[in-house]
């Protein structure tokens, strides 16, 4: 089973500054990986595929990067809602997917 | 609207039982592969198990493996999770989710519903 580990635990940003969130996978997973938001009481939310397709109506300053077992996620510009906790996931070949211990992008 | 609505989460004893469910709306639910995931207080989300369009194929996490049996009804629509002899480790929030056009990402997901095993 691959284990995905996220870093940071949680990243202090202040509005408009980039956040860079990264992920590794224990083993290679190519690009068979996704990234999550979720925020208190929600369920996640879809916003990257394929380590760097955006999902449907994802803003343009969430991109995603990375194959193998090194995966970024950027936020070019953070606005207020984008504070949450975000999860990386892989789905390569078959389950188990595992997810990460995500990482919590919070208000400098 | 695209909507998944889940239920059936209850308080339950250790080694008792559950059946979740999962209506689906808004899209042709039998063309897509569709997932149980667990998230438990404070924790990340678990991948659970998964069942492919005619309900042919499923697979789920090792620790349910023999407990737990996903299943699928299209002409109604719904998605099911049977839990059997529950464990205080399946305390969780549990959501059914959608796969995408790419099998193992989840575009759209429930509100979820809550298990809570304790005695």
């Amino acid at each position: 089973e691959r284990v995905m580990t996220q870093s940071p635990a949680t990243l202090s940003v202040s509005p408009g500054e980039r956040a860079t969130l990264s992920c590794r996978a224990s083993q290679s997973v190519s690009t068979n990986l996704a990234w999550y938001q979720q925020k208190p009481g929600q369920a996640p939310r879809l916003l990257i595929y394929g380590a760097s397709t955006r999902a449907t109506g994802i803003p343009a300053r969430f991109s995603g990067s990375g194959s193998g077992t090194e995966f970024t996620l950027t936020i070019s510009s953070l606005q207020s809602e984008d504070f949450a906790v975000y999860y990386c996931q892989h789905y390569n070949s078959w389950p188990p997917w595992t997810f990460g211990q995500g990482t919590k992008v919070e208000i400098k | 609207e695209v909507q998944l609505v889940e239920s059936g989460g209850a308080l339950a004893q250790p080694g008792g039982s559950l059946r979740l469910s999962c209506a689906a709306s808004g899209f042709t639910f039998w063309t897509y592969w569709m997932t149980w995931v667990r998230q438990a207080p404070g924790k990340g989300p678990e991948w659970v198990a998964n069942i492919n369009q005619d309900g042919s194929e499923t697979y789920l996490v090792g620790s349910v493996q023999g407990r737990f049996t996903i299943s699928r009804d299209n002409d109604r629509n719904s998605l099911y999770l049977q839990m059997n002899s529950l464990r205080v480790e399946d305390t969780a929030m549990y959501y059914c989710a959608r796969d995408s056009v790419v099998v193992g990402a989840f575009d759209i997901w429930g509100q979820g519903t809550v298990v809570a095993v304790s005695s």
